[in-house]
């Protein structure tokens, strides 16, 4: 079945670096990914479409030079935390749709990535 | 705006029994499809079951099914013979067809734990 791998599934860095996140779609095409935030004990909240090929649509409230997102091929779409700080620690996880098939069929989410800034 | 409420933070349910899910969705548009995904401690998100909102069957997966109540706007998961590995986090979500959009709009969840 479609599978959606994620990664890393845990990183820990210092204050001010960039970590990049990265979400692969393995046996499908996926022209729209979608990232999300979930903080602990929370429901998941939409950050951003990945639109293959052009730019990424963030949601109200989601700092785009923050949160850079890069959909360059039809597989892979990559969210860079830049200049992370301790407020960005959360739990980060993408999904993705097989583009060949009907809009009823569901997102397929990676197992997400644990982010924690010192 | 497009909303998903669940109303049960948490429940628990013996091994073995019933339990229902409950969950309302606001939307003005009449087709949309209908999720049910699952997030166990490990936090990977599960697609339980789904229902497409012209569709008046209610859909079943094996010990899953849905009470789909389309006029009331209500979306509730009944999970039959509880199993431990059933513990997790239950979110209810649904697409709105918005010009094309995928957007899954969430439910903020409910705690589910099987005790045995």
């Amino acid at each position: 079945g479609a599978v959606v791998s994620q990664h890393p599934s845990r990183v820990i860095c210092k204050s001010g670096t960039s970590v990049k996140i990265e979400c692969r779609s393995l046996d499908f095409q996926a022209t729209t990914m979608f990232w999300y935030r979930q903080f602990p004990k929370k429901s998941l909240m939409l950050m951003a479409t990945s639109n293959e090929g052009s730019k990424a649509t963030y949601e109200q409230g989601v700092e785009k030079d923050k949160f850079l997102i890069n959909h360059a091929s039809l597989t892979l779409s990559t969210l860079t935390v830049t200049s992370a700080h301790p407020e960005d620690s959360s739990f980060y996880i993408c999904s993705a749709r097989d583009s060949t098939t009907l809009s009823n069929q569901p997102q397929h989410f990676g197992d997400g990535t644990r982010l924690s800034i010192l | 705006a497009q909303t998903v409420t669940q109303s049960q933070p948490e429940m628990s349910v013996q091994e073995a029994e019933t339990v229902t899910l409950s969950c309302t969705y606001d939307t003005s548009e009449n087709n949309y499809y209908l999720f049910w995904y699952k997030q166990p401690p490990s936090r990977q998100m599960i697609l339980v079951i789904r229902q497409e909102a012209y569709k008046q069957q209610n859909a079943t997966e094996n010990r899953f099914s849905v009470n789909f109540q389309k006029a009331a706007k209500s979306f509730s998961l009944k999970i039959s013979d509880s199993q431990l590995g059933d513990t997790a986090m239950y979110f209810c979500a649904f697409i709105p067809p918005q010009g094309g959009s995928e957007k899954l709009v969430f439910g903020k969840g409910t705690k589910l734990t099987v005790n045995p």
